[in-house]
C-alpha cells in the first residue's frame, strides 16, 4: 500500500506564529485530504487537494503530485488551531479508501 | 443538513459482551468508511461499505468484527465478545462518491472493562 509520512510529529508555537506541515507519500495519488482533529476528538475536513493550491482563511495547502508531497500552511496561529493534523491519501493505487498518516500534533500557546 | 451521526457516543462493555456502533451518513451519501483510533495513534481503516455491499474489509479483524450497511437504516459495526484491546474510538465517515471528500462523525468511544 501507499505509505504516508508526516512531519514534524510535534510542533509547539506561540500564538501569532506561522507554520508549515508536510505530508510525503510513496506513490502517485488521485486525491489527498487534510484533516484537523481538535482536542475533543472531532475530525474536520480542511482541504480536498489532489494537486495545486487552495486557501481557506488563515490556512492554505499545496500539493505537488509529481513530487509526492503536500504542505499545509497555518498563518497567524491561534490557540484554537491546537490539535492533530492528518493527511490522507488512497490506501493503494486504484483505490479510493483514504489511509491516514500518523499526524502532526500542534500546540499553540497564548 | 445533518452531518454524519454516530451513536452511542460512549459505550462501556464488560469483557465478553457485544458492542454495536451505529452510523448514519450525511444525506445523499451512500459510501461509508469505518476507522479505529487507539489512544495517541492515528486512524486505522477497517471497512468500506456502500448500500447493502461490503466493498473492502481488509482492515477489519477476521474474527468477532462485522459490519453492514442495509438498504434502510444506519451502518452498523458489530464487535462480539469484546476484549480490553477493543477499547478505542471508532469513527465513521461518509462520502457521496468514491474518491470525494469524506466527512466524519463525532466518533463512538468504546471502553471494555
Amino acid at each position: 500500500g501507499i505509505q504516508v509520512e508526516q512531519s514534524p510529529p510535534d510542533l509547539i508555537l506561540q500564538e501569532g506564529a506561522n507554520s508549515t506541515l508536510r505530508c510525503n507519500f510513496s506513490d502517485s495519488v488521485n486525491n489527498l485530504q487534510w484533516f484537523h482533529q481538535n482536542p475533543w476528538g472531532q475530525l474536520i475536513n480542511l482541504f480536498y487537494i489532489p494537486s495545486g493550491t487552495k486557501q481557506n482563511g488563515r490556512l492554505s495547502a499545496t500539493t505537488v503530485a509529481t513530487e509526492r508531497y503536500s504542505l499545509l500552511y497555518i498563518s497567524s496561529s491561534q490557540t484554537t488551531d491546537s490539535g492533530v493534523y492528518f493527511c490522507a491519501v488512497p490506501i493503494s493505487g486504484g483505490s479510493y479508501i483514504p489511509t491516514f498518516g500518523r499526524g502532526t500534533s500542534l500546540i499553540v500557546h497564548p | 443538513n445533518a452531518g454524519v451521526m454516530q451513536n452511542p457516543r460512549h459505550l462501556v462493555r464488560r469483557r465478553g459482551q457485544e458492542a454495536r456502533l451505529r452510523c448514519s451518513p450525511m444525506k445523499g451519501h451512500s459510501h461509508v468508511y469505518w476507522y479505529r483510533q487507539l489512544p495517541e495513534e492515528g486512524l486505522k481503516f477497517m471497512v468500506y461499505l456502500q448500500k447493502e455491499n461490503i466493498i473492502d474489509e481488509s482492515g477489519m479483524p477476521k474474527e468477532r468484527f462485522s459490519a453492514e450497511f442495509p438498504k434502510e437504516g444506519p451502518s452498523i459495526l458489530r464487535i462480539q465478545q469484546v476484549v480490553r484491546g477493543d477499547s478505542a474510538a471508532y469513527f465513521c465517515a461518509s462520502s457521496d462518491r468514491a474518491g470525494n471528500t469524506i466527512y466524519f462523525g463525532e466518533g463512538s468511544w468504546l471502553t471494555v472493562v
